[in-house]
């Protein structure tokens, strides 16, 4: 079983268009991410959720919303793509402990083009 | 907001040999230190950790030090072997209200056989 899945694997797109990414993790977790890696391999968190409720959003253009359902599930969903856009998106979940140790998980990444 | 900065940016060492990548944080509260290996074209997976009350930690070929005065954490791999080449991150995290973690920029580590 996949502990964290996000599709679709590939996103070829025509800038302008609104496209999303779904993520579902199966390990019980509360805590879900996304984050962005560009082509220098720089991997930037975009979005934090805890138990459906976002935590952190790092100055993300208001084009990406994401959405949480519930707490096994983050989608994100980009609006008037941009050749910007394009990127490797990676789903994480974590479940932080008391001691402060936050390991993530990551899904295997969904590759955007934008055109 | 935690900055973290990571050295090298490539690292290329003989099968045999000891890689070494160092990373430094910025936010003192950052009290926990996880380190991701990423193979070409897969997903980052945690290969060690270190939160902030340990000064190092030991898992076979790897081990990681941390220096919190310094603000700065190293990852050592002994004996490297062709398999270890990939990119490396190091990470700082922190609770504010909810767990941010910052990755520093990645080591790129070649190793030739």
């Amino acid at each position: 079983d996949t502990a964290v899945s996000q599709t679709p694997k590939y996103l070829v797109t025509q800038m302008g268009n609104d496209k999303s990414i779904k993520c579902e993790q199966n390990l019980g977790h509360d805590t879900m991410y996304w984050y962005k890696q560009d082509s220098k391999k720089f991997l930037k968190i975009m979005f934090s959720y805890n138990n459906k409720e976002l935590i952190i959003n790092e100055t993300v253009p208001n084009r990406f919303s994401p959405k949480s359902p519930d707490k096994a599930h983050l989608n994100l969903h980009i609006n008037s793509l941009e050749l910007g856009d394009s990127a490797v998106y990676f789903c994480a979940s974590s479940d932080p402990t008391g001691q402060g140790q936050n390991i993530q998980y990551f899904g295997a990444g969904t590759r955007l083009s934008v055109l | 907001g935690e900055n973290v900065e990571q050295h090298p940016s490539t690292l290329s060492v003989q099968e045999g040999d000891s890689a070494v990548i160092k990373c430094t944080y910025s936010d003192s509260a950052s009290n926990y230190f996880p380190w991701y290996k990423q193979e070409l074209g897969k997903r980052p997976q945690l290969i060690i950790d270190i939160r902030s009350n340990v000064g190092e930690k030991k898992d076979q070929r790897i081990a990681v030090t941390l220096n919190k005065t310094a603000k700065h954490f190293s990852l050592h791999i002994t004996e490297t072997q062709p398999e270890d080449s990939a990119v490396y991150f190091c990470a700082a995290s922190l609770n504010t209200g909810g767990f941010k973690t910052i990755f520093g920029a990645g080591t790129r580590l070649f190793v030739k056989a």
